[in-house]
């Protein structure tokens, strides 16, 4: 079936510290988007990227898209505390699969 | 007011009984969902419909059957409940397609004991 990779599966960064989750499919995707689960809570939609090579910002979140739209990426500078969560990917292949999600933690 | 809003929001439930999960929107969107997210935090897409119509059906045991009386509700309902189906059960909805991003309930934790 459809799959999207996303690694690493955790990532702990002291507060300050920059960190990056990439998502990785065998087939090109439609687009692709990102999502925040904070522990205990609900994922919620960050960002949609939908052209090659797109790259977008919001604050200090960086999200790319892969020339062949085959992979993304999602980047953080300088870490806060309120960055922790797991962050997925979902890819559309005409519905959207997500990703096993990356769990950030932050220590202050 | 809540975009989707499910209820209830924890269910501790006997193996062999059935319940459902109710849930709602309150955005306009023609799509909504019913995703499963296990203890590994997998988010596994269980069913879909779009406008009242059943558009996907995962590989998910008939013991789980959705329905939908209007495009603002998806209802899910479960027979012969089993420990395996201890989750987090997430409604989602989005406008047609999923483009734009899905906006997701506040879950319903499920344990069957």
């Amino acid at each position: 079936g459809q799959q999207v990779m996303q690694i690493p599966q955790y990532q702990h960064v002291q507060e300050g510290e920059d960190f990056t989750t990439y998502c990785n499919s065998s087939t090109t995707l439609s687009n692709i988007q990102w999502y925040k689960q904070r522990p205990g809570g609900h994922p919620v939609f960050l960002i949609q990227l939908v052209k090659s090579g797109e790259v977008k910002k919001q604050k200090r979140l960086t999200f790319q898209f892969g020339e062949a739209k085959k992979n993304s990426s999602l980047h953080i500078t300088a870490t806060q505390t309120t960055d922790v969560g797991t962050y997925f990917c979902a890819g559309d292949f005409n519905k959207f699969y997500f990703g096993s999600g990356t769990k950030l933690n932050v220590k202050p | 007011d809540t975009a989707v809003s499910q209820t209830p929001k924890y269910l501790v439930t006997q193996m062999g009984n059935d319940k459902s999960i109710k849930c709602e929107q309150n955005l306009g969107h023609d799509t909504m969902y019913w995703y499963k997210q296990d203890s590994k935090k997998f988010l596994k897409i269980m069913f879909s419909y779009n406008n009242k119509e059943l558009i996907i059906n995962e590989t998910v045991p008939n013991r789980f059957s959705p329905k939908s009386p209007d495009k603002a509700h998806l209802n899910l309902h479960i027979n012969s409940l089993e420990l395996g189906d201890s989750a987090v059960y997430f409604c989602a909805s989005s406008p047609r397609g999923g483009n734009y991003g899905y906006t997701f309930g506040s879950g319903t934790r499920l344990t069957v004991v």
